[in-house]
């Protein structure tokens, strides 16, 4: 277990539809980054936020956006869905979000479904 | 930018088998290198991480070296058992940098 949550676990939604992905980053950690896993392309960055801020972008798509609250937590919100949004959607949280030899943790996911 | 380069596999094995996943990277500063697993329907976990040149990295039996002459970064294990089955991800974290930059990752698959 890495103290790292998410929810919910799995989500099945329809193509057009709004959902709202939650992350609870491990305690005492600053940074959460948000990942996306798909068959095609693999695991790729989408964004981080540090302490509330947003620290990097990484290949998000406009139709989704994050916020960090002020515990910590993180939503990632993603609209408009297509089929092609289906993925499973990692959090990850660190320390104090500095590249390089920190390490990152990881939530056990939640897998999206577009129908 | 920063990529890794990871044998896709899948690779199949037999138990007490000697496993190695081969990972290279590019990165335009001085980065960490990670190993994470992700076993059937879980998360990703960290495996073993190295941060400078010639660190060895191990854990529960794995190991990886860091090698900058090569841009290497081998996983090895020498005698895999079947709850080692997982899906293996090369990774790497630039200081300039702050995401993850993640291999293709090589599905293992150990039979009894």
């Amino acid at each position: 277990d890495s103290g790292v949550t998410q929810t919910p676990k799995h989500l099945i939604t329809a193509t057009g539809q709004r959902v709202t992905l939650r992350c609870s980053p491990r305690s005492g950690d600053l940074s959460v980054y948000w990942y996306q896993q798909s068959l095609d392309q693999g695991l790729q960055f989408l964004i981080q936020y540090y302490n509330g801020e947003e620290r990097a972008k990484g290949n998000i798509l406009e139709r989704f956006s994050a916020q960090q609250f002020p515990d910590l937590h993180s939503e990632l919100n993603l609209s408009s869905l297509e089929l092609g949004d289906s993925a499973l959607y990692f959090c990850a949280s660190s320390v104090a979000g500095q590249g390089g030899v920190e390490t990152q943790y990881f939530g056990p996911g939640t897998r999206l479904l577009v129908l | 930018g920063n990529s890794v380069t990871q044998m896709e596999g899948p690779v199949t094995l037999s138990e007490e088998a000697f496993l190695t996943i081969n990972c290279t990277y590019t990165a335009t500063g001085y980065p960490s290198l990670f190993w994470y697993v992700q076993y059937p329907g879980e998360g990703l976990q960290l495996l073993l991480k190295a941060t400078k040149a010639d660190d060895k990295g191990s854990n529960k039996g794995f190991e990886a070296t860091y090698r900058k002459e090569t841009t290497s970064f081998h996983l090895e294990k020498g005698s895999v058992q079947v709850s080692d089955s997982a899906v293996y991800f090369c990774a790497l974290s630039d200081r300039s940098d702050y995401k993850l930059s993640f291999g293709a990752g090589t599905t293992v698959t150990v039979r009894a």
